[in-house]
C-alpha cells in the first residue's frame, strides 16, 4: 500500500508550545501534502512540498521533506487552542491521486 | 478560489434505500473528482477517481455495484450508495484538482452518512 503513516497518533501540548507531526511514506512521490481536518469537516489543505524541496514554510507552519529516508515532519510554531485538528499527510505520486496518512491528532490546550 | 460544492451535508437513511451525495465544482470544470469515505478516528480512504465521460476506477475493495458513480458533466460527479445498510455510515468526501497549473485539491464539505 501507498498509504503513509504519521507519528504520533495524538499528541497533546500546551497553548504556545510547538507541535511536531512526522509522516512516512513507502514510494517514490512527487509531492507531499498536509492537510488539517476539524472533526467531522472535510479537508483544509495546508501545503504542498515538491520532491525537489526539503523545507518549506507558510505562516507558523514548517513542513521538511527528506525524500531519501521517506519522511515528512510538519511543525506548528506557537501553537493555539484553534488548532486542536486532525493532521493528515497525503502523497502524491502520479497523475492527480494520493493517498492520506493515518493522521495525527492534535489537542492544544488552553 | 475553486470550491467543491457537495450536498447533503448528512442524511439518515433507511436500510435498503439508496442515497445520492452530489458534488459540484463551482468556478471551474473538475474533469476529475476523487470520492473519499472515513470511518470515525480512522484516515480518508479513497474509494474511487470518476472521470468526466468514462467509466469511474473503483479502488481494490470497493464494490462498483453499491457505490455507483456518475460523471456526467465538468461541474458535477454524484456518488450513490445503492441499498445502504448500517455498515455503509460513514463520513463521505469528494476531492477535485485544483485548476491547471496550481497544485493541490479543494474538497467538499462531507456527507455524514447515517443508515438506521
Amino acid at each position: 500500500s501507498q498509504q503513509g503513516e504519521e507519528d504520533p497518533q495524538a499528541l497533546s501540548i500546551q497553548e504556545g508550545e510547538n507541535a511536531t507531526m512526522n509522516c512516512s511514506y513507502k514510494t517514490s512521490i512527487n509531492n507531499l501534502q498536509w492537510y488539517r481536518q476539524n472533526s467531522g469537516r472535510g479537508l483544509v489543505h495546508l501545503i504542498l512540498i515538491r520532491s525537489n524541496e526539503r523545507e518549506k514554510h507558510s505562516g507558523r507552519l514548517r513542513v521538511t521533506l527528506d525524500t531519501s529516508k521517506k519522511s515528512s515532519s510538519l511543525l506548528i510554531t506557537a501553537s493555539r487552542a484553534a488548532d486542536t485538528a486532525s493532521y493528515f499527510c497525503a502523497t502524491d505520486a502520479a497523475g492527480n491521486q494520493f493517498y492520506f496518512g493515518t493522521g495525527t491528532s492534535l489537542t492544544v490546550i488552553p | 478560489g475553486a470550491v467543491v460544492s457537495q450536498h447533503p451535508s448528512w442524511v439518515i437513511c433507511k436500510s435498503g434505500t439508496s442515497v445520492k451525495i452530489e458534488c459540484r465544482s463551482l468556478d471551474f470544470q473538475a474533469t476529475t473528482m476523487f470520492w473519499y469515505r472515513q470511518f470515525p478516528k480512522q484516515s480518508l480512504m479513497l474509494m474511487a477517481t470518476s472521470n468526466e465521460g468514462s467509466k469511474a476506477t473503483y479502488e481494490q475493495g470497493v464494490e462498483k455495484d453499491k457505490f455507483l458513480i456518475n460523471h456526467a458533466s465538468l461541474t458535477l460527479s454524484t456518488l450513490t450508495v445503492t441499498s445502504a445498510h448500517p455498515e455503509d455510515s460513514s463520513f463521505y468526501i469528494c476531492s477535485a484538482p485544483l485548476s491547471t497549473g496550481l497544485y493541490g485539491y479543494t474538497f467538499g464539505s462531507g456527507t455524514r452518512l447515517t443508515v438506521v
